[in-house]
């Protein structure tokens, strides 16, 4: 069970480069979801899924997409990376139920290891 | 809105000394859960407690201890007899129940320094 992985741990853009931070978890839990951690502050919620097909945007979504076409992996995608950018970036899942007209929150998140991503 | 505030930005102590992290969380919601996270210098965040809104017992865990108090919307941490090794930033989180698919707010961390 490795829980939650991400890839890279490490990477640098130029400003205007795309890439793809992966995200994949093996607890089968419904709910995964990206943060940004920057220095001094706690971690804002770029975007998140509560299951295959849905996704839906938090906190700082501008300049990033996602997709969830499996119940596994949630990968991030920064269209034209910019120095705001500049962050380290964490995947986060956690078990959900389903009760009345939506779906909640049973348990903890849990995290991966990072990616810290420098836009020069 | 959900918020979450933790006012001490830094804090030093001497090892075996006695340390408490405050936590204040704004929520409108009746039922939520309220958590712990510890990120040592490598970086990774590791989930220390969760206490959900319906649950105002304390909790002690060897030398970590959580005071959860309602009417005062806090979720106070202590780490009794400090060692070097809780060196790290610790957040506090709020994350909703009912509403808005669960969705976490965390504090701005709390960095702990033990010194030997």
């Amino acid at each position: 069970n490795a829980g939650v992985t991400q890839t890279p741990k490490f990477q640098v853009l130029k400003t205007g480069q795309s890439m793809t931070l992966q995200c994949a978890q093996d607890m089968n839990h419904e709910y995964m979801s990206w943060y940004r951690q920057d220095p001094g502050m706690g971690l804002r919620l770029i975007h998140y899924s509560v299951g295959a097909g849905i996704t839906d945007q938090g906190e700082v979504p501008n300049g990033y997409n996602v997709s969830r076409s499996t119940t596994e992996d949630f990968p991030l995608r920064l269209l034209s990376a910019a120095p705001s950018q500049t962050s380290v970036y964490f995947c986060a899942s956690k078990k959900t139920g389903l009760a009345g007209g939506g779906p909640y929150t049973t348990d903890t998140q849990y995290f991966g290891p990072g990616t810290r991503l420098t836009v020069l | 809105a959900q918020k979450v505030t933790q006012a001490q930005t830094e804090i030093s102590v001497v090892e075996k000394e006695d340390v408490t992290l405050d936590c204040v969380y704004e929520t409108r919601d009746t039922t939520y859960y309220l958590f712990w996270y510890k990120q040592p210098p490598s970086g990774e965040l590791v989930f220390l407690i969760r206490r959900n809104s319906f649950d105002e017992q304390n909790e002690i865990s060897g030398r970590y201890s959580w005071n959860f108090q309602k009417s005062t919307s806090s979720f106070n941490f202590t780490i009794t007899a400090s060692q070097v090794v809780d060196s790290a930033v610790y957040f506090c989180a709020l994350s909703e129940i009912d509403t808005n698919a669960g969705k976490s707010t965390f504090g701005d961390g709390t960095t702990l320094t033990v010194k030997p």
